[in-house]
């Protein structure tokens, strides 16, 4: 059973600041791995979908990797501003099957 | 575009009571999914539906909760009756190509409340 893990649970850091949330997941056969932003109160943003034969994924600021053989994903995030405070959220994908959702890192980003 | 449109955002109800959660997903969609979230086991899947058809209800907690996909634009998740368990946020889904991609689309959720 696919177990997906997010450390540390809330991370808070000064504007401007260069981050790194990380996502472990104990199943390797995964399709994709997606990141996502929660914001209070809200939906779930899809942030960046990287296949399970990419290595990264990049939008604006945000830089996702994947490393299927250590279980690993990483979301950077450049020049960290205010807006950024949410919470993130990866999840693995393994095809016909559930998404599996870590519990997520709930960031702030301190002006 | 319009993204997936969930009501109520909020509905607070009493114990016993019927509660019920709609959805349009996003126009030509074909799978739509009920979340569950709160912050002890955070986003659980209830049901997922492929071209209007459930294909998997494992996550459907017990026989109060039902879910209904009458059309490609609609549906609906029942609770009867409604237990204080039940408070969470429900959060729809939809997707295209979803066992290809994976990529998901969430609507703003309902927040339940059941006193």
């Amino acid at each position: 059973k696919q177990e997906v893990t997010q450390i540390p649970a809330a991370l808070s850091v000064p504007e401007g600041e260069n981050l790194v949330l990380n996502c472990s997941f104990t199943d390797s056969a995964i399709y994709n791995l997606q990141w996502f932003r929660q914001d209070p109160g809200k939906g779930l943003t899809s942030l960046l979908l990287i296949q399970s034969s990419q290595r990264e994924q990049t939008s604006g600021r945000l830089n996702a990797s994947l490393d299927k053989s250590s279980g690993r994903s990483t979301l950077y995030i450049a020049a960290s501003q205010p807006g950024d405070s949410a919470t993130y959220l990866c999840a693995a994908f393994q095809g016909a099957q559930k998404l599996v959702f870590g519990q997520g890192t709930r960031l702030t980003i301190n002006p | 575009d319009a993204g997936v449109i969930q009501s109520p955002r909020h509905e607070v109800t009493e114990m016993g009571q019927e509660v019920t959660l709609r959805c349009k997903p996003i126009s030509g969609h074909n799978s739509l999914f009920w979340y569950r979230q709160t912050m002890m086991r955070g986003l659980e899947l209830l049901i997922y539906f492929n071209n209007n058809v459930p294909i998997d209800d494992s996550g459907m907690p017990e026989d109060r909760f039902s879910a209904k996909m009458p059309n490609a634009s609609f549906s609906t998740l029942k609770i009867q009756p409604s237990e204080p368990r039940d408070s969470a946020v429900y959060f729809c889904a939809s997707s295209f190509e979803y066992l290809s991609t994976g990529e998901l689309f969430f609507g703003e959720g309902s927040r339940l409340t059941v006193l």
